[in-house]
């Protein structure tokens, strides 16, 4: 079993809708959680992180984590053609030297 | 903030020829990571470095390829002799020591024909 799953997409929906991106991990020691958002021929960039269980707001954006179903989410509300991009979870490893585990990423369109 | 930067952003060569990618670090940042991402594996981690040292190269595919870090502000990736199924986005990116937030270059298109 990988360490991250997420599905790829692509995932298409209409400006003005919810979506929901989701990542699970095998590993029930991984404490803090990441989203990256990744725009064509861009480099990833951090959108979110969280430390704990529960939801996190920022804006339009939801960082949520169920630690004992090991699934970590992203929603975006009022959805906007700015946000069609890819999303990367991240988790980092549990060692100070450890590499950050990236998820392949969902591919996000949202139609005007 | 100049930002990571890469260079080049695109490369084109034909296989069996030598490739090097370079990366610029943001000042003061002491971590330096190279990455690779195509659509199959999606982002693979080949090589970080802390305070210029090789701390992990595990993900280094084989020894075509190369990483140095000459100083505590620049790196560079080598590929040596290039093949087809190396071509891809490399990204590098850093980050201060304990850092968790990684800053990403724009990354170079690699195409080895």
């Amino acid at each position: 079993q990988k360490e991250v799953e997420q599905d790829p997409g692509p995932l298409s929906v209409p400006e003005g809708a919810i979506v929901s991106l989701n990542c699970t991990y095998s590993n029930s020691a991984f404490q803090y959680f990441m989203w990256y958002r990744q725009y064509s021929r861009k480099g990833p960039e951090l959108l979110m992180y969280t430390y704990s269980s529960g939801n996190k707001e920022d804006g339009r954006f939801t960082a949520q984590v169920d630690k004992s179903s090991k699934y970590i989410s992203l929603f975006i509300r009022d959805s906007q053609p700015s946000d069609s991009a890819t999303y990367l979870c991240a988790l980092p490893g549990m060692n100070r030297d450890d590499k950050i585990i990236f998820g392949k990423g969902t591919r996000l369109h949202i139609l005007p | 903030d100049a930002g990571v930067i890469q260079s080049p952003r695109h490369e084109v060569t034909e296989m069996g020829q030598e490739v090097t990618l370079r990366c610029k670090l943001i000042s003061g940042h002491n971590s330096l990571f190279w990455y690779r991402q195509t659509m199959m594996r999606g982002l693979e981690l080949l090589i970080y470095f802390n305070n210029n040292v090789p701390i992990d190269d595990s993900g280094m595919p084989e020894d075509r390829f190369s990483a140095k870090m000459p100083n505590a502000s620049f790196s560079t990736l080598k590929i040596q002799p290039s093949e087809p199924r190396d071509s891809a986005v490399y990204f590098c990116a850093s980050t201060s020591e304990g850092g968790e937030k990684l800053f990403f270059g724009s990354g170079t298109q690699l195409s080895v024909l």
